[in-house]
């Protein structure tokens, strides 16, 4: 067990529909990454956030956002939805920045069927 | 631009034979370098990684990388195969000790063959 939570664990809903992911770091860890799984382009980096300011953008559709919370559970927000959006989305977390260790902790993941 | 590329999506060895599973990245920078693990039906559990010093890093479950930099290598080794290492493993590198972006490999699928 990691210690980061994700729900839900799965998620079928249909194209246009909006859905949003929920994320609760490891206790004490400031850092939330949010990554895509998918089987034609591999696990991609989407965007972090640390101590809820946004602190790094990867290949986030702007269909897609993301926040995070004072108490530092992270949200992720997909809207339009499109079948190419089903995959497997993943939270990791991580300690505070400056004394990293160079470890992401990772959740089980959010899977999401769009039909 | 950094970015890893892993050689063979899917490799099978025999159970206590050597597994190899090829890494060679492209930084600008001195890069860290890290092995995830993907067991089925979990998220990624960080198996080692390089940040500096000693270039031979060994890692969880008898697992261990050498960094290479004339070969923009960090190829993953375990010498005996056990039936428990059947999983997905990934490659990636960081410019930042502080995971900014970490890239990721597509991943090479490792099954044991009994």
């Amino acid at each position: 067990d990691s210690g980061v939570t994700q729900t839900p664990k799965h998620l079928i809903t249909a194209t246009g529909q909006r859905v949003t992911l929920r994320c609760s770091p490891r206790s004490g860890d400031l850092s939330v990454y949010w990554y895509q799984q998918s089987l034609d382009q591999g696990l991609q980096f989407l965007i972090q956030y640390y101590n809820g300011e946004e602190r790094a953008k990867g290949n986030i559709l702007e269909r897609f956002s993301a926040q995070q919370f004072p108490d530092l559970h992270s949200e992720l927000n997909l809207s339009s939805l499109e079948l190419g959006d089903s995959a497997l989305y993943f939270c990791a977390s991580s300690v505070d920045l400056d004394l990293g260790t160079g470890e992401l902790f990772f959740g089980e993941g959010s899977r999401l069927t769009v039909l | 631009a950094q970015s890893v590329t892993q050689l063979g999506s899917h490799v099978s060895v025999s159970e206590g034979a050597l597994v190899l599973l090829r890494c060679n990245y492209s930084s600008s920078v001195p890069p860290y370098l890290f092995w995830y693990v993907q067991y089925p039906n979990q998220g990624l559990q960080l198996l080692l990684k390089y940040t500096t010093g000693a270039t031979l890093v060994k890692g969880i479950n008898g697992f261990e990388a050498e960094f290479k930099k004339s070969e923009t290598s960090f190829h993953l080794t375990k010498p005996s195969a056990h039936m428990s290492d059947a999983a997905e493993y990934f490659c990636a590198v960081s410019q930042n000790f502080g995971n900014e972006k970490l890239t990721f490999g597509t991943g090479t699928r490792l099954t044991i063959i009994p």
